[in-house]
């Protein structure tokens, strides 16, 4: 089993859809986690953080931490073509938490 | 703020040869943690250095090395390099004071191998 699992996609939403990406991962000490979105040809770059159970928004973006269940979400408000990209979760853990540990990433087309 | 900057952006080897990634982190952070990409194995975690100390490594071969300097720049080395190891490389900076930071990345640097 992958320590992280996300859907691979494409997740294809017409603008200004509601865009849900979600993310499980294997790890019970997990201890934070975070959101990166990657456009083709770039880096990543940091969406959102989320450390305690609960939603967690910021703009047209809300994470969802659901630790129990080992579920980890991002919703996106209002999608624009802009959105269109690779969205990456990732989590470290308790024992070694310089680390991240990506997930595979989902791919997003937003239609115009 | 200046972000994380990486030299150089594209290199291009050939296998048996050697290469060194440099990466300056943005002011103030300590901590500077590398990263290959690839399309088949995705993101994956090489080393991180925090105060020229190495604190976490990936289950990557000593092929690959890493140093940190005082003023937190650090480098990267592959040495004898394999057509496996083109990539691209990234490294990512944080504050490094407590677990779960944030980590910023640069740009990467694209390394082709032939």
């Amino acid at each position: 089993q992958k320590e992280v699992e996300q859907n691979s996609g494409p997740l294809s939403v017409p603008e200004g859809a509601i865009a849900s990406l979600n993310c499980t991962y294997s790890d019970r000490v997990s201890q934070s986690f975070f959101w990166y979105r990657q456009y083709s040809g770039k880096s990543p770059e940091l969406i959102m953080s989320i450390y305690s159970n609960g939603d967690k928004e910021d703009g047209r973006f809300t994470a969802q931490l659901n630790k129990a269940s080992q579920y980890v979400s991002l919703l996106i408000r209002d999608s624009q073509p802009s959105d269109s990209a690779t969205y990456l979760c990732a989590f470290s853990r308790m024992d070694s938490s310089y680390k991240l540990i990506f997930g595979s990433g989902t791919r997003l087309l937003v239609r115009p | 703020k200046a972000g994380v900057t990486q030299t150089p952006r594209y290199l291009i080897k050939t296998r048996g040869q050697q290469v060194t990634l440099s990466c300056s982190p943005i002011s103030g952070h300590r901590s500077v943690s590398w990263y290959q990409q690839t399309p088949g194995q995705g993101l994956q975690f090489l080393f991180e250095y925090f105060s020229e100390t190495q604190r976490n490594k990936g289950n990557f071969p000593g092929r690959f090395s890493g140093r940190q300097f005082s003023n937190s720049r650090s480098e990267m080395n592959v040495s004898t390099l394999e057509l496996g190891d083109s990539a691209l490389y990234l490294c990512a900076s944080s504050a490094g004071l407590a677990g779960g930071d944030t980590q910023y990345f640069g740009p990467g640097t694209r390394l082709t191998v032939l």
